[in-house]
């Protein structure tokens, strides 16, 4: 099946420092990638929509200034944490579609990102 | 919005039994229902998955069942090894809202099969 690399795996970081997080779609083009993050033994709870070429969709409740979405490409998608606070620290994963799937398209998760925030 | 609720949040069984975890949502409009597994620290991974178009779909172990009239699906995993312990996620989608892979989650539910 297809790939979706994230990285990094794992980052532990400062308060009021940022974090940048990447999604890439390894061997497919993806016009739309999705972020979610998940607390401890909690659901998957999504973030926003990146679309490549303009600007992200985010749900409810997700401040776009404080996460930070780029998809300047059809392979990349990053997010970024700013002015992190340790209540920012959770598992952030992506994922992605085909280009042009239709009915039979699947979505693919990247591994995640733990981050901590100290 | 959608909204997906899932029950139990923990299903406990013995090797060899049936496990069936339940999901029903609100938006009459969605028409995409996959299950995903996710073991600790990783990436959710798709088991399942089946459209508005059919009541039932089986792989091997696994089967899913959708009630559309109810609103609900359900996950059944026969024969259960251990190796199926984790935690299952379903999900729904609405095309017309963000396309079929704008997924929105249920709870989860975390399975331990005790040998």
């Amino acid at each position: 099946g297809a790939v979706v690399s994230q990285h990094p795996s794992r980052v532990i970081c400062k308060s009021g420092t940022s974090v940048k997080i990447e999604c890439r779609s390894l061997d497919f083009q993806a016009t739309t990638m999705f972020w979610y993050r998940q607390f401890p033994k909690q659901s998957l709870m999504l973030m926003a929509t990146s679309n490549e070429g303009s600007k992200a969709t985010y749900e409810q409740g997700v401040e776009k200034d404080k996460f930070l979405i780029n998809h300047a490409s059809l392979t990349l998608s990053t997010l970024t944490v700013t002015s992190a606070h340790p209540e920012d620290s959770s598992f952030y994963i992506c994922s992605a579609h085909l280009t042009g799937g239709g009915r039979n398209e699947k979505l693919f998760f990247g591994s995640g990102t733990q981050l901590s925030v100290l | 919005g959608e909204n997906v609720e899932q029950h139990p949040s923990t299903l406990s069984v013995q090797e060899g039994d049936s496990a069936v975890i339940k999901c029903t949502y609100s938006d009459s409009a969605s028409n995409y229902f996959p299950w995903y597994k996710q073991e600790l620290g990783k990436r959710p991974q798709l088991i399942i998955d089946i459209r508005s178009n059919v009541g039932e779909k089986k792989d091997q172990r696994i089967a899913v069942t959708l009630n559309k009239t109810a609103k609900h699906f359900s996950l059944h995993i026969t024969e259960t090894q251990p190796e199926d312990s984790a935690v299952y996620f379903c999900a729904a989608s609405n095309p017309f809202s963000g396309g079929y892979n704008k997924l929105i989650f249920g709870a989860g539910t975390r399975l331990a099969v005790h040998p």
